[in-house]
C-alpha cells in the first residue's frame, strides 16, 4: 500500500459544478498537506497548503484536512474550463536530512466541460 | 520574477547513452529538489540539496544516477548508461530553505530512452 492514495479518475464535470477531490494517507507523521495543479506538459503549481486539521479557503478553492481519519480534500466551486488539469495531493514531514520531502498522490485528471 | 527553469525540455537518448539535465532554481533559493514523474504517476523524490550540500539522496534509484550543485545555484542530474525504465519527466523544485515546506517546480525535462 502506498503512503498516499488518490483516485486517478478521470473526472468529468459540467462548467459551474462543485468538484470534490480526495486523498487518504497512512503516515501519521505527515505535517503539511498540499494541493498542486499540473497542466499538461507543465510542472506542478502549488495551489494551497494546510498544516492543521480544518478548512482553509482561497477564492473558489477550499482545502480540508481531517488528521483523525487521515483524509484530505480539495473543493472547487463554480468550476471553469480553465480548471481542467491534473490535481496532485502532496504531504510532507520534516526529514532527518533537514528538508520537507514531498510525497505525492497519483493525481486526479479533471475535465470541466463548457 | 523568473521561476525555475530546466533544460533541455525534451531529450531522446539511445539505451546506454549518458544524459545530463540542468536546473536553474529561483534566485536566492537555498533548497533544491529533484523528482521523477513516470507517466500517469505523481512525482517521486530523488534527491535534495541545501546550497551546495547534497543532504539526501535516498530516492536515487541506482548508482547510475548522480546529481550535483557545485556552487549552490544551478544543479545537474546525470544519468549514466540510460535504460528504458529511466524514461520519465524529471522535475526540479526550489524552495526558500530547509524549514520551508513550499516548493516551486520547473516545467520538467521529458526523457525518452529508445
Amino acid at each position: 500500500q502506498k503512503e498516499v492514495e488518490q483516485d486517478p479518475g478521470p473526472l468529468s464535470v459540467p462548467e459551474g459544478a462543485i468538484v470534490s477531490l480526495n486523498c487518504t494517507y497512512s503516515n501519521s507523521a505527515f505535517q503539511y498537506f498540499m494541493w498542486y495543479r499540473q497542466y499538461s506538459r507543465k510542472g506542478p503549481e502549488l495551489l494551497m497548503y494546510t498544516y492543521s486539521s480544518g478548512n482553509k479557503e482561497d477564492g473558489r478553492f477550499t482545502a480540508q484536512v481531517d488528521k483523525s481519519s487521515k483524509y484530505i480534500s480539495l473543493f472547487i466551486r463554480d468550476s471553469q474550463p480553465s480548471d481542467s488539469a491534473t490535481y496532485l495531493c502532496a504531504m510532507s514531514v520534516f526529514s532527518g536530512a533537514g528538508s520537507y520531502q514531498l510525497t505525492f498522490g497519483k493525481g486526479t485528471k479533471l475535465s470541466v466541460i463548457p | 520574477g523568473a521561476g525555475v527553469s530546466q533544460s533541455p525540455r525534451y531529450k531522446v537518448a539511445k539505451r546506454g547513452q549518458d544524459v545530463a539535465l540542468r536546473c536553474d532554481p529561483i534566485s536566492g533559493h537555498v533548497s533544491l529538489f529533484w523528482y521523477q514523474q513516470a507517466l500517469g504517476q505523481g512525482p517521486e523524490f530523488l534527491t535534495y540539496f541545501q546550497n551546495e550540500a547534497q543532504l539526501d539522496k535516498s530516492g536515487l534509484p541506482s548508482d547510475r544516477f548522480f546529481a550535483e550543485r557545485p556552487e549552490g545555484s544551478v544543479s545537474t542530474l546525470k544519468i549514466q548508461r540510460t535504460q528504458q525504465e529511466d524514461s520519465a519527466v524529471y522535475l526540479c523544485a526550489s524552495g526558500g530553505g530547509g524549514s520551508s515546506y513550499e516548493q516551486y517546480f520547473g516545467p520538467g525535462t521529458r526523457l525518452t530512452v529508445t
